[in-house]
């Protein structure tokens, strides 16, 4: 069993809306880490928390210690966000690894 | 300045043969992380340097597989005796001292016939 779990699987969305994708993990973890990845392939640090909030421009990342879960917003959404955002969480007793969510697949229509 | 570099980007090797692929990380960079990314699949992890401490081998999935890495530069991934099934994007990524944020390379396409 995935100890992340990431949702939507998959996300359709028109341009200009706001879009909401959930990160949930088992146990405590020590940080978080969001990552985009692009259809090319190339992956893109986006945020790393281990409480509160980040912005950076129309992106936004959320962490609730107590519920274990993550969301990343993104407002005022544009064809060029659609990517892969992934969820990745560092376990205190999880040595040096991150533990990866499947994913979620966006893409924004025109 | 420059970011992660991996090479080859592309690499077709026939079944049997071994490879090596490469990661150049960001200057300063002491950790430095080998995934893997299978089609259709999320990354899995399978080596951690950190320094000049022991790696992390936790995640190489077969002794097939070994990376070493010179100081706090390249690091080099071996995959002796490929298989069908280790037909990945093989990712790179680095990063700065006591913190935990990321940055990943390109990657290398493996496919093996």
């Amino acid at each position: 069993k995935n100890e992340v779990e990431q949702s939507p699987q998959n996300l359709t969305a028109q341009e200009g809306e706001f879009i909401t994708i959930n990160c949930s993990y088992s146990v405590g973890i020590s940080a978080l880490h969001w990552l985009q990845q692009h259809p090319g392939g190339g992956i893109v640090s986006l945020f790393m928390l281990s409480s509160g909030k980040k912005k950076h421009g129309r992106l936004i990342a959320t962490i609730n210690i107590q519920e274990k879960h993550s969301s990343l917003h993104i407002t005022a959404s544009h064809p060029r966000d659609s990517a892969v955002y992934i969820c990745a969480v560092r376990f205190p007793w999880g040595g040096n690894q991150f533990y990866f969510g499947t994913g979620t697949s966006l893409t924004v229509i025109p | 300045g420059a970011g992660v570099s991996q090479s080859p980007s592309n690499k077709v090797t026939e079944k049997g043969k071994d490879v090596e692929l490469r990661c150049d990380p960001i200057s300063g960079h002491t950790a430095l992380y080998w995934y893997r990314q299978r089609l259709g699949q999320g990354l899995e992890f399978l080596i951690y340097f950190q320094g000049n401490s022991a790696p992390d081998k936790s995640g190489l999935p077969s002794d097939r597989f070994s990376a070493e890495r010179t100081g706090e530069s390249v690091s080099t991934l071996t995959i002796q005796r490929t298989q069908q099934e280790d037909s990945a994007v093989y990712l790179c990524a680095s990063s700065r001292p006591g913190n935990y944020e990321q940055y990943f390379g390109p990657g290398t396409r493996l496919t093996v016939t």
